[in-house]
């Protein structure tokens, strides 16, 4: 079946600008984490979307990173006044059951200039 | 805190030459440890997987073992093929919070 879909999956933007990046989880699951990989910093935690519950946003490296999760499926995670330090791959995942396997998408690779 | 450290790269090896990726952790109490593979151009794989102490996880030829007395989980692979370069992530993760706590990622090059 389907996999974690990303759009898009390059965003070249200017610093100031806000960006939106999408993620499709895989049909069914529940369970959904925001990432970044960024060099030198390597994988870090964002975002969790768990069914209904309050997200952990724990990872949220600002207060101009905010994400949503509508009806329980896609989410998009906004990043407001970008600066070159957003620079990144933005990596979405989501699994059955919060605990369960994490089944990764391609990423979406966001430059800021 | 809890984090992961593994070894730096790029690692550049000969078809069939044995391979070893350290990983070391810091963490309290009893994580489930992962490694995950990231091919060119494709997303994050889970690789394997132990839960607990003494566990072996092994996939595709690879293995590694939890060991909770060096707190390690050493990637390992008897005899490595071009196919398997790629990023290899080591990882970790309690079974009562939701987030993976990764390494920095070591790239991995077999040259033919």
């Amino acid at each position: 079946g389907a996999g974690v879909s990303q759009s898009p999956s390059n965003k070249v933007t200017e610093k100031g600008k806000d960006v939106e990046l999408r993620c499709d989880p895989i049909s069914g699951h529940t369970a959904l984490y925001w990432y970044r990989q960024s060099l030198g910093q390597g994988l870090e935690f964002l975002i969790y979307f768990q069914g209904n519950s309050a997200p952990d946003k724990s990872g949220l490296p600002s207060d101009r990173f905010s994400a949503e999760r509508t009806g329980g499926s896609v989410s998009t995670l906004t990043i407001q006044r970008t600066q070159q330090e957003d620079s990144a791959v933005y990596l979405c995942a989501s699994s059955l059951l919060d605990n369960y396997e994490q089944y990764f998408g391609p990423g979406t690779r966001l430059t800021v200039t | 805190g809890n984090s992961v450290t593994q070894m730096e790269g790029p690692v550049t090896l000969s078809e069939e030459a044995f391979l070893t990726i350290n990983c070391t952790y810091t963490a309290t109490g009893y994580p489930s440890l992962f490694w995950y593979v990231q091919y060119p151009g494709e997303g994050l794989q889970l690789l394997l997987k132990a839960t607990k102490a003494d566990d072996k996880g092994s996939n595709k030829g690879f293995e590694a073992t939890y060991r909770k007395e060096t707190t390690s989980f050493h990637l390992e692979k008897g005899s490595v093929q071009v196919s398997d370069s790629a990023v290899y992530f080591c990882a970790l993760r309690y079974s009562s919070a939701s987030k993976i706590i990764f390494g920095s990622g070591t790239r991995l090059s077999i040259r033919p």
